[in-house]
């Protein structure tokens, strides 16, 4: 019973490098979701989708791209990182408007 | 981005004692959830609440839908030390989408 899974847990990147961070989730839900949080903060939204084929932006999407071509994966794309997108990323899943949302682990990423 | 007025911000309290936590919004909603996160881990849903005046139990822990849909409170009796961790709120409303609007999080620290 996997549930949400996001990969690399760690990752340090240079200033301008690019990366995807991989989430896949095997709970057949249709809403998913990124979020960073920052040191001491609570979460943020990137980015979201509400099924395959549609993303959304959430409050902080510059500098980040997704897709979601399946209903399993939602990769989260940082392109010329940045030391402001240091930070601890979730992934998150949901069956639909009234349930919770189940999380992943996390990715840990550092722009150096 | 709005987010939930949660506190308190930190509780420093000893092993036994019972533990409450609020968090109160300008704004009604119509789902409330309280989700606990450890240290390198994801948040995990405790508790989710559908309708004002609920009140629900999870174990040691109780929480309650505000009358006026503008709060939401977590008690947890008797505490133990795997309680540790960041307690946060969170609200969904149906016209923002039911996505999710975090408290900042409160920091349970038991004292040996």
């Amino acid at each position: 019973n996997a549930g949400v899974t996001q990969t690399p847990k760690f990752r340090i990147l240079k200033i301008g490098q690019s990366m995807t961070l991989q989430c896949t989730q095997d709970m057949n839900h249709n809403y998913m979701y990124w979020y960073r949080q920052d040191p001491g903060m609570g979460l943020k939204l990137i980015y979201y989708s509400v099924g395959a084929g549609i993303t959304d932006k959430g409050e902080v999407p510059n500098g980040y791209n997704v897709s979601r071509s399946t209903t399993e994966d939602f990769p989260l794309r940082l392109e010329l990182a940045a030391p402001s997108q240091t930070s601890v990323y979730f992934c998150a899943s949901k069956a639909g408007d009234f349930y919770g949302y189940t999380f992943g682990s996390g990715t840990r990423l550092t722009v150096v | 981005g709005q987010q939930l007025n949660q506190s308190p911000q930190s509780m420093f309290i000893q092993e036994g004692e019972d533990v409450s936590m609020n968090c109160t919004s300008s704004s009604i909603f119509n789902t409330w959830l309280w989700y606990k996160q450890d240290p390198g881990e994801g948040p995990v849903l405790l508790i989710a609440l559908y309708k004002a005046g609920e009140l629900t139990s999870n174990g040691r822990l109780t929480a309650q839908f505000g009358i006026t849909r503008k709060d939401s409170f977590l008690n947890i009796s008797a505490s133990i030390p795997s309680d540790v961790g960041i307690y946060f709120c969170a609200g969904q409303r149906r016209d923002s989408n039911y996505q999710l609007i975090w408290g900042a999080g409160t920091k349970l620290i038991i004292k040996p």
